[in-house]
């Protein structure tokens, strides 16, 4: 167990909707980093928060946003839901703002039909 | 554009074989590090290298950081089924703030 907590585990929707994953980072991690993962695909970088902050962007959609609450909890909100937006998505945390030794979640599974 | 090369892409391999895993770049690397995933889960953080010419070993994983810190190999000795999984290897660049530059996996079956 990383420490890491994902919800949903699995989410199953239809295209061109709106769907929300939430992360927990584990206790005393600021960072946080969301990644996209389809099948047999390596890991994309979407985007790291660090301490509420937005601190690095990588490859991810106009269609989706994300943000870092107060508490470091953070959400992936994903919109107008496309078939080829169906993957794993995964958090990940870390203690400094540089991205060394992530630890990851268990991952949210979404599924676009 | 940064880039990190793994070879093979995929091994499926007998039980007590060996094996090694590479990881390249033109890249020079502050660290480089290795996590396996297992089907459905996520990225298990194995070890970290640092230091040109570093040798680190995890049971049967030996796992070594090149001299010029732009590679990286694992070495697994007598692999088992549960070495199972894809590995990754993902670098830190200062030059990119320090961000993690990943490796596409290699797919690793052990078969009994």
């Amino acid at each position: 167990d990383s420490g890491v907590t994902q919800t949903p585990k699995h989410l199953i929707t239809a295209t061109g909707q709106r769907v929300t994953l939430r992360c927990s980072p584990r206790s005393g991690d600021l960072s946080v980093y969301w990644y996209q993962q389809s099948l047999d695909q390596g890991l994309q970088f979407l985007i790291q928060y660090y301490n509420g902050e937005e601190r690095a962007k990588g490859n991810i959609l106009e269609r989706f946003s994300a943000q870092q609450f107060p508490d470091l909890h953070s959400e992936l909100n994903l919109s107008s839901l496309e078939l080829g937006d169906s993957a794993l998505y995964f958090c990940a945390s870390s203690v400094y703002p540089q991205g060394n030794e992530q630890f990851f979640g268990p991952g949210t599974r979404l599924t676009v039909l | 554009t940064q880039l990190l090369e793994q070879s093979p892409q995929f091994l499926s391999i007998q039980e007590g074989e060996n094996l090694t895993v590479y990881c390249n770049s033109s890249s020079v690397f502050s660290s480089l590090q290795w996590y396996r995933q297992e089907p459905g889960e996520g990225p298990v953080l194995l070890v970290t290298v640092v230091t040109g010419g570093e040798v680190k070993k995890l049971k049967r994983l030996t796992f070594q950081f090149g001299d010029a810190r732009k590679d990286s190999s694992l070495h697994i000795t007598a692999a088992q089924p549960g070495d199972t999984g894809l590995y990754l290897c993902a670098g830190a660049v200062s030059g990119s703030n320090y961000q993690l530059i990943w490796g596409a996996g290699t797919k690793l079956i052990i078969k009994p």
